[in-house]
């Protein structure tokens, strides 16, 4: 079966540190790959996807970036966070065709202070 | 116009009550949609997809009304485990848009 594996669960940074949040997907190939923020009380916010290694798409252009550099394996940095960096990021992954559901990961607490 | 709008809600029902939500999309070539379950503090789960004849989970019922671009979740009996945010979720080509979320509260 298919699972999806986010670390850390709680991060508290410093603003002005980098940051880096990974998360990788077993059990399937290929698959569409997402990182959304969730700030307190809002709803999801697409970040970036994936539909391949090293093809990401960004919808939110801001101090955040992402990288795929292995099939099942997502990244998102950040060079130099800000106090509006704070939130809960979630990776989430797809299978291919537009009938699939996303899976989540349990998501990382960010606290930028 | 946001793509995906729900009932800001928040649903403050009794047990056993039946509680709706609705969602409207503005993009008319979506495909799929479906409705999540988030939990406080916790990552969105799957909830139900919702076909084009609706379909029913239970005590779930989820319909679609494509010519009028909404889509319904029914909660029959509610139980206290209930309580969470309901998610809207439409498809797109290569992502899915959410909707902001629903709070319901069952209360005892």
């Amino acid at each position: 079966s298919q699972t999806i594996h986010q670390w850390p669960a709680t991060l508290v940074q410093p603003v002005g540190s980098p940051l880096s949040l990974e998360c990788t997907v077993e059990g399937t190939s290929n698959p569409n790959l997402y990182w959304y923020r969730q700030a307190a009380g809002r709803g999801l916010q697409l970040l970036f996807y994936s539909i391949g290694i090293d093809q990401i798409s960004s919808e939110v252009p801001q101090n955040l970036s992402a990288s795929r550099p292995q099939d099942r394996q997502f990244i998102l940095s950040s060079k130099k966070l800000l106090l509006s960096d704070s939130g809960f990021y979630l990776c989430a992954w797809r299978g291919r065709g537009v009938y699939y559901g996303y899976t989540f990961g349990s998501g990382t607490r960010l606290t930028v202070v | 116009r946001k793509e995906v709008e729900q009932d800001p809600g928040p649903f403050n029902v009794p047990e056993g009550a039946t509680v709706a939500f609705n969602c409207t999309y503005s993009n008319s070539a979506s495909q799929s949609f479906f409705w999540y379950r988030q939990d406080c503090r916790k990552e969105p789960k799957l909830l139900m997809s919702v076909y084009s004849s609706g379909n029913e989970d239970g005590r779930f019922t989820a319909q679609l009304n494509r010519a009028s671009q909404y889509i319904s979740l029914l909660i029959r009996d509610s139980k206290l485990s209930d309580s969470a945010t309901y998610l809207c979720v439409v498809n797109r080509i290569d992502d899915m848009r959410f909707g902001a979320g629903t709070r319901l509260t069952v209360k005892p």
